[in-house]
């Protein structure tokens, strides 16, 4: 199956500076997706973004599907940005997400 | 993603009791899916329905059913579970335009199980 690797696996920032998180894969992609999720367990939706560029507020993604990586920006970072932040891959053949590992993300006030 | 609903948000069951997961969505999508998370790890799929069909099983053991009663509704019966089952069971919708569809999935805030 279709492997995912994020990183780095870890992080710790002062509240407003930026990061960059990164999500390589190893096969063709339909679908690529970007989660946030908090201490509660929810996981949220930022970007579904199978190719190209997408912002949404502080947020932003890149997608170059043909190099088979996606970057996630965050920019201005806040403590309410803290939490794991997942990439998620379908591939062409397939009907399933798979998961990379995650980024855990720690904001400090 | 409080487009998928989720009850009940926690659960604690002993092994020998039956209970159910359920998971609701009015979006018109056509696949449904449930996801288990153990602590500190991405989600893992365990089965996929399209078109009230089970599609995908992820080999996963007969002691998690899952039912698909309409295209709104999905349920996911537990007996006899083990303390290893313990974990946030996510379930999520999509449309589904066959496979490799290119559609985003929407993910509900989970049911946190505790088996003592």
């Amino acid at each position: 199956g279709i492997q995912v690797e994020q990183s780095p696996p870890d992080l710790i920032l002062q509240e407003g500076a930026n990061s960059t998180l990164r999500c390589n894969f190893s096969d063709s992609v339909n679908n690529l997706q970007w989660f946030h999720q908090n201490p509660w367990g929810q996981l949220i939706n930022l970007f579904y973004i199978p190719s190209g560029t997408k912002q949404n507020g502080r947020l932003s993604a890149t997608t170059v599907a043909t190099e088979r990586y996606s970057l996630l920006y965050i920019s201005s970072s806040q403590t309410t940005d803290s939490g794991v932040y997942f990439c998620a891959v379908e591939e062409t053949s397939g009907s399933r997400l798979t998961f990379g590992e995650g980024t855990q993300l720690t904001v400090n006030p | 993603d409080t487009e998928v609903t989720q009850t009940p948000k926690h659960l604690v069951m002993g092994m020998t009791n039956k209970k159910s997961l359920k998971c609701e969505q009015h979006m018109g999508h056509r696949a449904m899916y449930w996801y288990k998370q153990k602590a500190k790890k991405p989600p893992e799929l365990m089965f996929v329905y399209s078109y009230e069909k089970l599609s995908i099983n992820e080999s996963v053991p007969s002691r998690f059913s899952p039912e698909c009663p309409n295209s709104s509704l999905l349920n996911l019966h537990l007996h006899a579970l083990q303390p290893e089952d313990s974990a946030l069971y996510l379930c999520a919708s999509s449309h589904y335009l066959g496979s490799g569809s290119n559609q985003p999935q929407h993910f509900g805030d989970g049911t946190r199980l505790s088996i003592l």
